[in-house]
This record gives structure tokens, sequence and C-alpha cells, in this order.
């Protein structure tokens, strides 16, 4: 079955530090998403990525986050200056509709110290 | 403003019988639900979805139902098992691309 991959699984960053976090989404898929989720709290929207450009971003993505599909097959998240609260999961997700086949990856920790 | 949210928290269940996990939600404008399951250190894994033109879904061993009348969402879960133990979200969207997730609830499958 095909998976959405995310590496690397735990990332551990200083403050103030970039840390760019990577997704490969299933080949056929058209739209890429990222969700974050502190510790024991609910998945939150990050981003939704279509045709190159972001369709959708929520308050939580700000200007110190970006994506980019720098090839055919890389979503990355990147987080330009870590700040403490950043630490969560954050998930990588594509779909091949936009409300069709949302599959999710196992998600990479980001502790930032 | 627009949220989706659980009922129970924790759900405690007999290895055996039957699940019920309830969802509300209050965008009368959502029409698409999906459930998902999240094992402990694992990403969010789909389970079932339904539109809102449908009131009832099947799959295996789990049915989903939508009430739009009184924007309510269930997961039941037949015969449940050990391997079920998770915790559940609900999750809908309307005509934009996020999925808007409720809290989640615990479910315990006791032997």
């Amino acid at each position: 079955e095909p998976e959405v991959t995310q590496t690397p699984s735990h990332q551990v960053t200083q403050m103030g530090q970039e840390v760019i976090l990577r997704c490969v989404p299933i080949s056929n898929h058209l739209y890429f998403y990222w969700y974050r989720q502190i510790l024991g709290q609910k998945v939150e929207f990050l981003v939704s990525f279509y045709n190159n450009e972001i369709s959708e971003k929520s308050e939580i993505f700000d200007d110190q986050f970006s994506v980019e599909r720098p090839d055919g097959s890389n979503f990355t998240l990147k987080i330009r200056s870590t700040k403490l609260e950043d630490s969560a999961m954050y998930f990588c997700a594509s779909s091949e509709g936009k409300k069709h086949g949302y599959t999710f990856g196992s998600g990479t920790r980001l502790t930032v110290v | 403003g627009e949220s989706v949210g659980l009922h129970l928290p924790t759900l405690s269940v007999q290895e055996g019988d039957n699940s019920i996990i309830n969802c509300a939600y209050s965008n009368s404008a959502s029409d698409y639900f999906i459930w998902y399951k999240q094992e402990s250190g694992k990403g969010p894994q789909f389970i079932i979805d339904i539109r809102s033109n449908m009131d009832k879904r099947q799959g295996q061993r789990v049915t989903v139902l939508l009430n739009k009348t009184v924007k309510h969402l269930s997961l039941q879960i037949a015969a449940t098992q050990p391997g079920d133990s998770a915790v559940y979200f609900c999750a809908e969207t309307s005509s934009n691309y996020q999925l808007i997730w409720g809290a989640g609830t615990k479910l315990i499958i006791k032997p």
C-alpha cells in the first residue's frame, strides 16, 4: 500500500536554529499538507499546497514557516528560527483530491531545546 | 466559530463488544468527514470517510453514521479487538483544503 514517508523521525534542535522537515508524498497525489500535533492536543492544520503554490494556510503558519516542493517527489517544511513552542509532532499528508484519500505520514517529532 | 468536538475523551469497551465513538460538529457547511485512528507514536491512519450526501457508510468491521440534522457523526466498531486500542479522531472539511480535527477519544479495550 502506498505510504507517505517522513524524515527524520525525530529532530532535536536548539532554539533559534533552522530546521527542514522532509516528506515524500504518494506519487500520484496532487495535494500536499502539513499538520502539527502538540503533545496531548488535537491535530492542527498548517498549510496546504497544490500546483506548486500554497492554497491555504492557518494562523499558525506565519513568516517563520515555508514550504517547498524542490523536485517531483519531495515536499519540505522549513522553520527558520525555531522557538520552544514549535516542539510538536509534524505530520505530512497528501491526497488525490481536495476531499479524497488523505494519507498521513508517521510524523517527525521536533524537539526544540 | 467552527469546531469539531467529541463527547467522551475515554471509552472503555470489553473485548468482543461493539464500540461507538461519537463526534459533534458545528459547521453546517462541512460536507466531508473522516475518521482516523492514531496509535501511540504513529501518524493518523485513515479508517473511513463519508460525504454529506450519505447517512451511513460501512467498511470492514466499521460503520460511520452521519446525522446532519443534529450535526453528529459516529464511528461504530464491531467486535472490538485489542488492536483497536488507539485514539480516534473525527475530522471535517467544507469547501476549503484543511481538515478540522476533533479532540480525540481514547478507546481502551478490556480483556
